[in-house]
This record gives C-alpha cells, structure tokens and sequence, in this order.
C-alpha cells in the first residue's frame, strides 16, 4: 500500500541546533512532495513543495528540503531553528497511482527550547 | 482574500446520529478536499470534489459522504456515528487540483459520545 513514512516523532532542540526531519515514501513512480506545518492553534499550512527539477527546494521562514529518489526520501532541513519554529511538521505525497489524493506521514512534533 | 472556513468549530454527537459538516473554500478555488485528523492515525484522507463531481476517494467507509455546490461550497455528512468518528475533519481547497497548494481551515472538531 502507499504509505508515507516520518521516522522522528518527538524532536526536541535548544536553538540554533541544526534540523533534520526524516520522510520517506513507498512508490517507485512519479510524485508529488510536499511539507506541511501546524503551530500550535493555527492552521496547517505549506511549508515547501516539490514536482520536478532542482531536487533541493527551499521555502518559508528558512526551511528547506532535498529530494532524492533513489532513496524514496524528502528530508526537511533548516540550519538554525528558534523557538517559533516549536510546531507539527507533516510530510504529504500525491501522485500515487495517478491521483491527486494526498498522502500525510504522522507528523513529527517539534519542541526547541530557547 | 478570506481564507478556508468550516462550521461548525466544534460538535458534540451521540452514537447512532449523523453529523454534516460545511466549508467555504478561498473564493476562486474550485477543489475541495477533506481529511480526518486522529491522534492514532494521523491526516487521514476522505475526498476530494471538484466541479460538483467526487474526483478522488479515501478508504472510508460508507457512512461518510460528501457533496460539493456549483458555487464550491463543500459538505461532507457521517451517518450512523461511531465513537471512532471522533477526530478534527478538516477541508482544504485549492485552485484546480490537489497537487496546487491546498489552504486548510481550522477544522470541525467532532466529538462522539
């Protein structure tokens, strides 16, 4: 079955600490890869995507993300977290099969400490 | 622009009853999906409507079911609720299809007793 895989669910951190999030997908076609993010008692909102072209996407607030497909993995990435950053991340992938339904990891709860 | 809105916020159902959900997407935006979110399993998807028309389908049972209006507006309805129903429902939207950002809402919290 398609599934999405987020290996760290409970990350904590002090600030500045370099980031690494792990997701990993199981589909050898083409996909779709995205990053999601929930502050605490906001809504989800896009943090990065991905479709095709330079595998190494960057997006909001300094985060980043490499896409390697031989490895099946979208590793979210930001060099010096601070305490806003404290938050849920969510890895999502379409395109499996050919639909458009997307597919969320369980999510990877973020805790920096200033 | 105003963002993605659901009514209700918040829900208390027993089990047995049925619950329909509602959603305003960002005006323009022509697909509507939604999601259950549970601590145990995490954003699950449910649909996906686009033009009116079901595009796309988790592996929900049949007792959950949605529609969408010719203006967008979306709504999904749970018959005979259980209390595993019980999770935040949340709807997005995006432009055409699912693979542009989708913009969430806040969610529906439903709790089934």
């Amino acid at each position: 079955a398609q599934s999405v895989s987020q290996h760290n669910h409970h990350v904590i951190l002090s600030e500045a600490a370099s980031l690494e999030l792990g997701c990993n997908y199981s589909y050898g076609g083409t996909v779709n890869l995205f990053w999601y993010v929930q502050y605490p008692g906001q809504h989800l909102q896009l943090l990065l995507k991905y479709f095709s072209g330079d595998p190494l996407v960057k997006g909001i607030k300094g985060f980043e993300a490499e896409f390697i497909k031989s490895k099946f993995s979208f590793n979210l990435r930001k060099p010096s977290v601070q305490w806003s950053d404290t938050a849920e991340y969510f890895c999502a992938v379409n395109g499996f099969g050919n639909t458009d339904k997307l597919i969320f990891g369980t999510g990877t709860r973020l805790q920096v400490f200033p | 622009k105003a963002g993605v809105t659901q009514t209700p916020r918040y829900l208390i159902k027993t089990r047995g009853q049925q619950v329909t959900l509602s959603c305003s997407p960002i005006s323009g935006h022509r697909s509507v999906s939604w999601y259950q979110q549970t601590p145990g399993q995490g954003l699950q998807f449910l649909f996906e409507y686009f033009s009116e028309t079901q595009r796309n389908k988790g592996n929900f049972p049949g007792r959950f079911s949605g529609r969408q209006f010719s203006n967008s507006r979306s709504e999904m309805n749970v018959s005979t609720l259980e209390l595993g129903d019980s999770a935040l429902y949340l709807c997005a939207s995006s432009l055409e299809r699912s693979t542009d950002t989708q913009y969430f809402g806040p969610g529906t919290r439903l709790t089934v007793l």
